[in-house]
């Protein structure tokens, strides 16, 4: 039962637009939502994170926006950078505190 | 050390044999996780460790594979009678993972393992 979805396994950006990375969730009991970030032949690394009480968390170019009713969260980031190409997880921990994943999504920012 | 550790970065083994897998998670992050990637794949949970027990070992494919955790500390996975479907990237994460907090995961850099 995948509980994290990615349903874009990738997405192609022009340097200087908007990537929006979209992710759904199905357990409702998630109250916490962390976004990840993998480069090839490196472990993935943590980017962003949103908590249930909030419905959006900005940190520089990187913004998460979460809207509970829909069990949807998305990570916009703007301007695409080249160096922004990477594959994004979202993830979101369970009461037992694991951590489940999304299939990931592969973004490629083009020049 | 600073971050999460694991070792060997790189494994090629024979098709039948037994590997290990070793994972040094970052001093005092009580939870250790295990995940693979395989080629193309999305991350694929194996098993969580709170401290030495393993709670949820739900995602281990087989029962080739197992995985300890010895002191809170060090871990290892093992993958006995190796087959191709085996053949992945394994990683490593560790967190606080205190209860009521909301911590992160921190990875390792992964082993790639080849079976041949």
């Amino acid at each position: 039962d995948q509980q994290v979805k990615q349903n874009s396994p990738s997405l192609s950006v022009q340097e200087g637009r908007i990537s929006i990375l979209n992710c759904d969730y199905t357990n409702s009991m998630f109250d916490y939502f962390l976004w990840y970030k993998k480069y090839p032949a490196e472990g993935p690394t943590f980017l962003i994170s949103i908590s249930s009480i909030k419905d959006k968390n900005e940190d520089g170019r990187f913004t998460v926006f979460l809207n509970k009713s829909a069990k949807h969260l998305s990570l916009h980031i703007v301007p695409s950078q080249p160096g922004d190409s990477a594959v994004y997880f979202c993830a979101a921990p369970l009461r037992t505190l694991k951590l489940t994943f999304g299939t990931g999504t592969r973004l490629q920012v083009t020049l | 050390g600073a971050g999460v550790s694991q070792s060997p970065s790189n494994k090629v083994t024979e098709k039948g044999k037994d590997v290990e897998l070793r994972c040094d998670p970052i001093s005092g992050h009580t939870a250790l996780y295990w995940y693979r990637q395989s080629l193309g794949q999305g991350l694929e949970f194996l098993i969580y460790f709170q401290g030495n027990s393993a709670p949820d070992k739900s995602g281990l494919p087989s029962d080739r594979f197992s995985a300890e955790r010895t002191g809170g500390s060090v871990s290892t996975l093992t993958i006995q009678r190796t087959q191709q479907e085996d053949s992945a990237v394994y990683l490593c994460a560790s967190s606080l993972a205190r209860q009521g907090a909301n911590t992160e995961a921190f990875f390792g850099q992964g082993t790639r393992l080849t079976v041949v």
